[in-house]
C-alpha cells in the first residue's frame, strides 16, 4: 500500500506564475520530508527538505509546508520558470528508509 | 568529484540472461539503494544496504540479487527469473538526512 501518495500525475503553470504539488502520507510516525525534481534519464536530485518540528521550510524560489495534522505536505514554486519543467518526487523517512510518492509531471508554459 | 557513478548507461538482455548493473560511490556513506522506475510510476525500492556485507528486500526484490562486499559499491543483478525487467533503474547513497542518486541505468529486453 502506498504511504506517500502524490494525487495529481500532472500540472501545467504559465511561467511567472506559482505552481503548487501536493502529497500526502499515511503514516503519523514519518518525521522528515523530502522533494526531489527529476528529468527524463537523468537521476533524482534533492530540491529542499522538512522536518515535522517545522511547518514551512524556505530555499530561494522554493518553499515546502507542512500540515502534520492533515498528513499533507505541499511545495510552493514561485515564480515558476520552463526550467522548472520536471517531473516532482515527495519522500517521507523513516528509520533510514525511503518512501516516494509517484511523482507530478510539472509543465511550466513560456 | 564526489558522487554516485553507474554503469552502463543503457543495457540490454536476451531473454534467459543475467545482468549486471553496476554502481559505484566515493561518498563514504554506508547506506546504499536501489530503485526501479517505470513509466509513469514513481520510484520503487527494490534493496537497500545499510552497512557492507548486509542487505535487506525492499518492496520488489524479486527477481533480483545484491551484494555489498565494499562500501564503495553496491551491484545490482537481474536475473532470469524477473519477468519484467525493462525499466529506468536507479542506485543511491545516503547520509541519514538524503539521498543521492545516480544517473540512472535503462534496460531493455531484446
Amino acid at each position: 500500500d502506498q504511504q506517500v501518495k502524490q494525487n495529481s500525475p500532472s500540472l501545467s503553470v504559465q511561467e511567472g506564475r506559482i505552481s503548487i504539488l501536493n502529497c500526502d502520507y499515511t503514516n503519523s510516525m514519518f518525521d522528515y520530508f523530502l522533494w526531489y525534481k527529476k528529468y527524463p534519464a537523468e537521476g533524482p536530485t534533492f530540491l529542499i527538505s522538512i522536518s515535522s518540528i517545522k511547518d514551512k521550510n524556505e530555499d530561494g524560489r522554493f518553499t515546502v509546508f507542512l500540515n502534520k495534522s492533515a498528513k499533507h505536505l505541499s511545495l510552493h514554486i514561485v515564480p515558476s520558470q520552463p526550467g522548472d519543467s520536471a517531473v516532482y518526487f515527495c519522500a517521507a523517512i523513516p528509520r533510514n528508509q525511503f518512501y516516494f510518492g509517484t511523482g507530478t509531471s510539472l509543465t511550466v508554459i513560456p | 568529484d564526489g558522487g554516485i557513478t553507474q554503469s552502463p548507461k543503457y543495457l540490454f538482455r536476451k531473454e534467459g540472461q543475467n545482468v549486471t548493473l553496476s554502481c559505484e560511490q566515493n561518498l563514504n556513506h554506508d547506506a546504499m539503494y536501489w530503485y526501479r522506475q517505470d513509466p509513469g510510476q514513481g520510484l520503487r525500492l527494490i534493496y537497500y544496504s545499510q552497512i557492507v556485507n548486509d542487505f535487506q528486500k525492499g518492496d520488489i526484490a524479486e527477481g533480483y540479487s545484491v551484494s555489498r562486499e565494499k562500501k564503495e559499491s553496491f551491484p545490482l543483478t537481474v536475473t532470469s527469473a524477473q519477468k519484467n525487467p525493462t525499466a529506468f533503474y536507479l542506485c543511491a547513497s545516503s547520509n541519514n538526512e538524503k539521498l543521492f542518486f545516480g544517473s540512472g541505468t535503462q534496460l531493455s529486453v531484446l
